[in-house]
């Protein structure tokens, strides 16, 4: 299986602040990286698809990057709607793997 | 408005079994490969499989493989899953999803799960 590293595991930030969160997989994976936000209410949805496109209706101060094994999110300027827990996904090879999370909070 | 209810959580003894349902509306569910995750307490996201969109093709996680099938009813736009000799380990909350180009797209509100005795 194909092992994805994320970190920081919790980054406390402010509004306005631009963050990047990383994932890194345990080997190439050809840009086949998805993001997902959870909601503290426990909504799911897709952020971005294949590495660096965007989901129809995310906002677009949501980018991502990279290639390889080496991958980010960032948020440009974060809105209070922002603070939620992130997760990378590579669909490169089956099973499909997760990275172990990031959770945004207000600092 | 696409929505995917699941249901059929609850709290379980090791060893029995369960079966969750996933109810979608608001899309032609037999034109979608669909999805269970589970996320566990510690927040942990594990994909658990997938089945085609006409119920031909399963995947699954090698380490479920053996104990977890996926199955739908596609008349009834529901997606299933079952569960056997279940684990404390496999406790969590259980997502169907469906699938788009590889993307996760829709998410459920998710089913709980407790295994314990």
């Amino acid at each position: 299986d194909i092992q994805m590293t994320q970190t920081p595991s919790s980054m406390p930030a402010s509004l306005g602040e631009r963050v990047t969160i990383s994932c890194r997989a345990s080997q190439g994976i050809s840009n086949y990286l998805n993001w997902y936000q959870q909601k503290p209410d426990g909504t799911i949805k897709p952020l971005i698809y294949y590495t660096s496109n965007l989901q129809s209706g995310v906002p677009s101060r949501f980018s991502g990057s990279g290639s390889g094994t080496d991958y980010s999110l960032t948020i440009s300027s974060l809105e209070p709607e922002d603070f939620a827990m992130y997760y990378c996904q590579q669909y490169d090879s089956s099973p499909w793997t997760f990275g172990g999370g990031t959770k945004l909070e207000l600092k | 408005e696409v929505q995917l209810v699941e249901s059929g959580g609850g709290l379980v003894k090791p060893g029995a079994s369960l079966k969750l349902s996933c109810v979608a509306s608001g899309f032609t569910f037999s034109d979608y490969w669909m999805s269970w995750v589970r996320q566990t307490p510690g927040k942990t996201m594990e994909w658990i499989g997938d089945i085609k969109y006409d119920g031909s093709y399963t995947n699954y996680a090698p380490s479920l493989k053996n104990r977890f099938t996926i199955s739908r009813d596609n008349a009834k736009s529901t997606l299933y899953l079952q569960m056997s000799n279940v684990r404390s380990e496999d406790t969590a909350t259980y997502y169907c999803t469906n699938n788009n180009l590889y993307v996760m797209d829709a998410w459920g509100q998710g089913a709980s799960v407790t295994v314990s005795s």
